[in-house]
């Protein structure tokens, strides 16, 4: 079955202690994505990565690392958390060929995330 | 910068009757756009899409969507409401440049009175 599977799906942790997310995706996806979902805010995308050991920043990066050593995984790194970075986290992937327009995201169900 | 905008936090709707939710975007040209269902304790599922065309565009679940350039937006509407509709709804619009540009609404959540 065509998944992205992220693990855990329940965090509780305190600040600073170093944490990973992890993601791992069985579609051979080139193009994978973390996002946060917060309240009032919808999802906001923290780092992307286009395929193996290409990354960039979304539009929330501060706090977060990302590294893309395989195409199957793209693990979400907070090297000391903080509090403000209890959330609701998303990984994506997506085929990026010529025909990839209608290739819809594909989310996991998501690692809810508490910071205390 | 391009934006998305849900003008709804909540609506309810009684189980049969009619729905539309409403999504207008900011974007220098048009791009292509989404609707996503977020079901509680799930990862968002894609409703349906416009990239160009025929612009009603029909998706899974009875949805439908109708693209309006004038107005800049994209609502989603669905003749009879079902009971497991209740969900979280997002409208998400993509530059042609790809994913990575794919920016999403803050969501509008469904309830279905009985």
């Amino acid at each position: 079955e065509a998944q992205v599977t992220q693990n855990p799906r329940y965090l509780i942790t305190v600040t600073g202690k170093k944490l990973t997310v992890t993601c791992s995706q069985n579609m051979n996806h080139e193009y994978m994505s973390w996002y946060r979902q917060d309240p009032g805010l919808g999802l906001r995308q923290i780092y992307y990565s286009m395929n193996v050991e290409v990354t960039d920043k979304g539009d929330v990066p501060e706090g977060y690392k990302v590294s893309r050593k395989e195409k199957r995984n793209f693990p979400l790194i907070l090297e000391s958390p903080s509090p403000n970075q209890t959330s609701l986290y998303f990984c994506a992937s997506s085929q990026l060929r010529e025909s990839s327009y209608n290739s819809p995201l594909h989310f996991g169900n998501g690692t809810r995330l508490t910071v205390t | 910068a391009q934006s998305v905008t849900q003008p709804d936090i909540h609506i309810t709707v009684s189980e049969g009757a009619s729905l539309e939710l409403r999504c207008n975007y900011s974007y220098g040209a048009t791009p292509y756009l989404f609707w996503y269902v977020q079901s509680p304790g799930q990862g968002l599922q894609l409703l349906l899409k416009y990239f160009s065309g025929d612009t009603l565009v029909q998706g899974i679940k009875g949805f439908e969507a109708e693209f309006k350039r004038s107005q800049s937006s994209f609502n989603l509407r669905k003749p009879s409401v079902h009971w497991s509709d209740a969900a979280e709804y997002f409208c998400a619009v993509m530059p042609n440049t790809g994913f990575q540009k794919l920016v999403f609404g803050t969501g509008t959540r469904l309830l279905v009175s009985p």
